[in-house]
Parts: structure tokens; C-alpha cells; sequence
């Protein structure tokens, strides 16, 4: 069974504050891990694709790291604003085909 | 910037009924897929396209499923007769390469509703 996890379901933070939310994949047959951020009715944003062992990526003040090893991404918010609100999706690919295997996302909600 | 576009955005049908859900690709992407989300669920995968043909299909995409591209701009799902259960946000995808570092671009969804 091939399942992507991730953590928190949902987090409420203040603007300002930093945050972070995890997601789990298996390890073998990887290969590349994606970051969206879907906004209701909108469609989701591609973030980052990152495929190599110890990757980091970052757009503005979003940032992501990769460990392929044991099976788990990081993404990071710095100073977090209202409009950072969103649901975050981590999805992986484990074989040729790439189709996505979605996590259950991050509900991110961010007070002002 | 280009994008998928899908439509309709909300489709309500009665049960047993067709519908045929839209999508157009970004022009330029070769590989075309289709998701859904059931309320409170996983997005999960149900076909691949590529050439004019399925890819590969989830153990969902049965025999009441469909996938066409006619004209070489749309990509359109159908579903010949709808059950309760299909009621969904459908999502189309595309990409340009067949590449691990490719992004898949994602469409804003079709919400089905079956009644």
C-alpha cells in the first residue's frame, strides 16, 4: 500500500509566526515529491517538485527540504501572512507513470 | 500565464444520468490526467493520457468511466451512469515533459454533485 501522509491536519496561527508541516512518503520506489497550495475554488498552485536526497527549495518565504532516505518532506513558513492561508498538499510519484498520490493536506489558517 | 481550465465548475445530476466533465490542457503538454476528491477524502488518481490513449488507470476508472481527446485541445471525462458515490471534486491535470522533476498543472475542478 502505497500511502503519503501528512501533519498536521490543521494549524491556526498568528501573522507573523513562523510554521512548519510535515509530510511522510514511503522510501523505496521514489521518485519525486510535490508541494501544492490550494486555495477553495482556485486551482492548486504548484510549489515545488523536488526529487534528489537532501533538496531545498524556496519561493519567497516558503521552503521545503527533502529527505528520500526515511521518507519525509518539511515545508516551512517564515512570517507567516493572512493570505498564506490555504490548504497544503505534499503528493508523491513512485514509478513511471508519475500520477500523484496525495496526501490528506494541511489546513493552514492564519489570524491577523 | 497559461492554465487549465475546467468546465463546468459545479455539474448537478440525477442518478443513472451521463454527464461529460471538460477540461482544455495547457497547449503545449502532452500528458493529461484526472483526479477527484470525495468530501473529507484524498485527492486519488484515475487515469493517464497520453498519444490518445490510457496510460494507466486506478482500480475506480471502471467500465462506466471514459476519457476522450477530440479535437486535440479538450480532454474530456465522462461518466456513462452516475452513482451516488461519483459525486466528487474532479480535477484534470497536464504536463508537458514525462520527466521525475516535471510539475503536473492542475485545473481549478468540476464539483459533481449526484442526487
Amino acid at each position: 500500500i502505497l500511502n503519503v501522509e501528512q501533519s498536521p491536519q490543521s494549524l491556526h496561527v498568528q501573522e507573523g509566526d513562523s510554521t512548519n508541516f510535515t509530510c511522510s512518503f514511503p522510501s523505496s520506489n521514489f521518485y519525486a515529491l510535490h508541494w501544492y497550495r490550494w486555495e477553495t475554488a482556485k486551482s492548486p498552485e504548484a510549489l515545488f517538485v523536488m526529487t534528489l536526497n537532501g533538496d531545498e527549495k524556496k519561493k519567497g518565504r516558503i521552503s521545503a527540504t527533502l529527505n528520500t532516505k526515511e521518507g519525509y518532506s518539511y515545508l516551512y513558513i517564515k512570517g507567516s501572512q493572512p493570505e498564506d492561508s490555504a490548504t497544503y498538499l505534499c503528493a508523491s510519484t513512485m514509478d513511471s507513470s508519475y500520477k500523484l498520490i496525495f496526501g490528506s493536506g494541511t489546513r493552514l489558517l492564519v489570524r491577523p | 500565464e497559461p492554465e487549465v481550465t475546467q468546465t463546468p465548475s459545479h455539474q448537478v445530476t440525477q442518478m443513472g444520468q451521463e454527464v461529460i466533465l471538460r477540461c482544455v490542457p495547457i497547449s503545449n503538454h502532452l500528458y493529461f490526467y484526472w483526479y477527484r476528491q470525495i468530501l473529507g477524502q484524498k485527492v486519488e488518481f484515475l487515469v493517464s493520457f497520453y498519444n490518445n490513449e490510457i496510460s494507466e488507470k486506478s482500480e475506480i476508472f471502471d467500465d462506466q468511466f471514459s476519457v476522450e481527446r477530440p479535437d486535440g485541445s479538450n480532454f474530456t471525462l465522462k461518466i456513462r451512469s452516475t452513482k451516488l458515490e461519483d459525486s466528487a471534486m474532479y480535477f484534470c491535470a497536464s504536463r508537458r515533459y514525462q520527466l521525475s522533476t516535471d510539475t503536473q498543472y492542475f485545473g481549478p475542478g468540476t464539483r459533481l454533485t449526484v442526487l
